[in-house]
């Protein structure tokens, strides 16, 4: 949907391991997001990119990094994961005024 | 602190009828507002959106409000249809070059439109 595979789509894993989640992109658009999804919060930024190598913080950071090495890809990194991580991840892009496009969602679980 | 809010966790309407989504915000710096629909298991879907110079945007069966004064937006859908239930969310932006498209959501509402 509108080029962008966010992969894994479904992840299990133990409490203090790390997980990276990818999302591509095939729109060449600039700018890309990482959201989680919570009951109760609707959807949250993580962080968002706004070129190669230009990332910064959104509104719940703490525990995440991000890498942007080119601009199809932009990497979110759990480095320790924690239960409270427990979401689903939506990776969005977009271009100057154009509304925000979605991927389908990495549904992670953390044991 | 949340600075969009839906109160209404839900909304059941009957097909053909109206549907009324209301969202609420609280920074007065947000200038573009947007409505997004989501489907189980899919990521959320862009609807319509208005920026705040306006009052109104339509496209189709939808219509956004804007009411600058009371901080309120809403999203009329008429005439609903039964494919129109999904969860609803509203989010918001601020202006800024790198703050651009930074979106704050509401928690959503999830719309039922009973045949």
């Amino acid at each position: 949907d509108a080029g962008i595979t966010q992969s894994p789509r479904h992840k299990v894993t133990e409490t203090g391991t790390p997980v990276t989640l990818r999302c591509h992109q095939t729109e060449n658009h600039r700018y890309m997001y990482w959201y989680r999804q919570d009951p109760g919060h609707g959807l949250r930024l993580i962080h968002y990119s706004y070129g190669v190598k230009d990332t910064d913080k959104g509104e719940v950071s703490d525990g995440y990094s991000v890498s942007r090495s080119k601009t199809e890809d932009f990497l979110l990194t759990l480095e320790s994961a924690t239960s409270s991580q427990t979401s689903v991840y939506f990776c969005a892009i977009s271009d100057r005024n154009q509304p925000q496009h979605f991927g389908d969602g990495t549904r992670l679980s953390i044991l | 602190d949340q600075q969009v809010k839906q109160n209404s966790p839900s909304l059941s309407v009957q097909e053909g009828r109206i549907s009324i989504l209301n969202c609420d915000y609280t920074n007065s710096m947000f200038d573009y507002f947007l409505w997004y629909k989501k489907y189980p298991a899919e990521g959320p879907t862009f609807l319509i959106s208005i920026s705040s110079i306006k009052d109104k945007n339509e496209d189709g069966r939808f219509t956004v409000f804007l009411n600058k004064s009371a901080k309120h937006l809403s999203l009329h859908i008429v005439p609903s249809q039964p494919g129109d239930s999904a969860v609803y969310f509203c989010a918001a932006s601020a202006p800024g070059v790198t703050s651009y498209g930074k979106l704050t959501f509401g928690q959503g509402t999830i719309l039922t439109v009973h045949p």
